[in-house]
């Protein structure tokens, strides 16, 4: 059974700073893996995806790096700004489709002016 | 996730009654999935739906609970006689029939039982 851990559960970072969030899982047979954002009150939104057979993905100030001999992603958000603040939630398929992700808890970062 | 529909934001039941809610898909996405967001817990997989099967309902409780995606409509997750464990925040999320792309979510339903 997948199981999925992210600590830690709360970030308070100052604004600017380069910030790495971790996400580690116990099942390496993976199709794929996807870091959301959730704002309060709001749906998730997908960042990035990366397939079983990749490494990393890139967008804009975001990078997600997938090492799944260890069993571990890093979420990396560069220069960060209030607007990040959000919950960050990490999520795995073990199967052919996007069916039955497993879902960390997620990590609550907030970014200070 | 723009594009798919969750309504009512908002449900208030009574122990006992009914709720029903519902989930229009992005427009041209055949797949819809339920999530369930209890509090202070992640995200649960409840069930896998295609326009009129059910294709993987391993997450949902044996009784009660009940999922529809009918070839026209939203689809709907039914819970009956709901009980005060039932308040949580329910999601449904889409994806193209492609199934290697990335989920798109709804803003979810806040269910509360009183």
């Amino acid at each position: 059974k997948q199981e999925v851990t992210q600590i830690p559960a709360a970030l308070s970072v100052p604004e600017g700073e380069n910030l790495v969030l971790n996400c580690s899982f116990t099942d390496s047979a993976i199709y794929n893996l996807q870091w959301f954002r959730q704002d309060p009150g709001k749906g998730l939104t997908s960042l990035l995806l990366i397939q079983s057979s990749q490494r990393e993905q890139t967008s804009g100030r975001l990078n997600a790096s997938l090492d799944k001999s260890s069993g571990r992603s890093t979420l990396y958000i560069a220069a960060s700004q209030p607007g990040d603040s959000a919950t960050y939630l990490c999520a795995i398929s073990n199967t052919g489709a996007n069916s039955k992700l497993t879902f960390g808890k997620g990590i609550t970062l907030s970014v200070r002016p | 996730n723009a594009g798919v529909m969750q309504n009512p934001r908002h449900l208030v039941r009574r122990r006992g009654q009914e709720a029903r809610l519902r989930c229009s898909p992005v427009k041209g996405h055949s797949h819809v999935y339920w999530y369930r967001q209890l509090p202070e817990e992640g995200l649960k997989f409840m069930v896998y739906l295609q326009k009129e099967n059910i294709i993987d309902e391993s997450g949902m409780p044996k009784e009660r609970f009940s999922a529809e995606f009918p070839k026209e409509g939203p689809s709907i997750l039914r819970i009956q006689q709901v009980v005060r464990g039932d308040s949580a925040a329910y999601f449904c999320a889409s994806s193209p029939p492609a199934g290697r792309e990335k989920l798109f979510f709804g803003s979810g339903t806040q269910l509360s039982v009183l």
